[in-house]
């Protein structure tokens, strides 16, 4: 089956700062890829995501690449604010009933 | 617009209690609906799914199964809760036949003691 794995699993960083995080995957037929942010306590909220004709996709401060030839893409968030603090979680996906398969998460800190 | 609803957003068990946790959806119809399970500082492992009424899809052999009694509801079930069932439990959605993306419910904390 399909594996995902992202990195960094912490990442801290300056207001103002950009923040980048990394996933690989292993399926090469997968051909949707979300993000996710999660605060504490609640569900993951869709941020951002993108599909495999397409390279990149952007939406005011965040933005995801997708490499499909190596099999990884990235969520970049740049001019972070403390209010993106949060876990990101990226998933990958091949089904036509929508089964994702997530990454670890990674617990972006910015400072103020 | 469309909304997921879990319940109860907290539980404490004892060990070997049954269990039931809820979750429906309002706005949609025919949803693909999904159960998943967070443990503390860890991914999101998908625990099963259903594309229909009565059609239940199991990822992982464990204690707990699924029902869907309605189209718009979704519901997790244990007969004997053990310690390791502890964690917190995501209900989410998508559109059947449509989009993949998946909506999660706002999650339900379930302590085993």
């Amino acid at each position: 089956g399909e594996n995902v794995e992202q990195h960094p699993s912490t990442l801290s960083v300056q207001e103002g700062d950009s923040a980048v995080i990394k996933c690989t995957y292993s399926d090469s037929a997968s051909n949707y890829f979300p993000w996710y942010k999660q605060e504490l306590g609640k569900g993951p909220q869709l941020i951002i995501d993108i599909r495999s004709n397409v390279g990149e996709k952007k939406d005011q401060r965040i933005a995801v690449t997708l490499n499909k030839t190596a099999k990884h893409f990235s969520l970049h968030i740049t001019e972070t604010q403390p209010e993106d603090s949060a876990v990101y979680f990226c998933a990958a996906s091949i089904s036509s009933y929508g089964k994702l398969t997530f990454g670890q998460g990674t617990i972006l800190t910015v400072h103020p | 617009s469309q909304t997921i609803h879990q319940w109860p957003a907290t539980l404490v068990q004892p060990v070997g209690s049954p269990l039931s946790l809820e979750c429906t959806v309002e706005g949609t119809s025919n949803p693909n609906l999904y159960w998943y399970r967070q443990a503390a500082g860890r991914g999101l492992q998908l625990l099963f799914y259903s594309v229909g009424i009565g059609q239940i899809s199991s990822e992982v052999p464990q204690n707990l199964s699924a029902s869907r009694p309605q189209d718009r509801q979704f519901i997790l079930s244990s007969k004997k809760l053990l310690l390791s069932d502890s964690g917190f439990y995501l209900c989410a959605w998508s559109v059947r036949g449509g989009p993949r993306t998946q909506y999660f419910g706002p999650g339900t904390r379930l302590l085993v003691l």
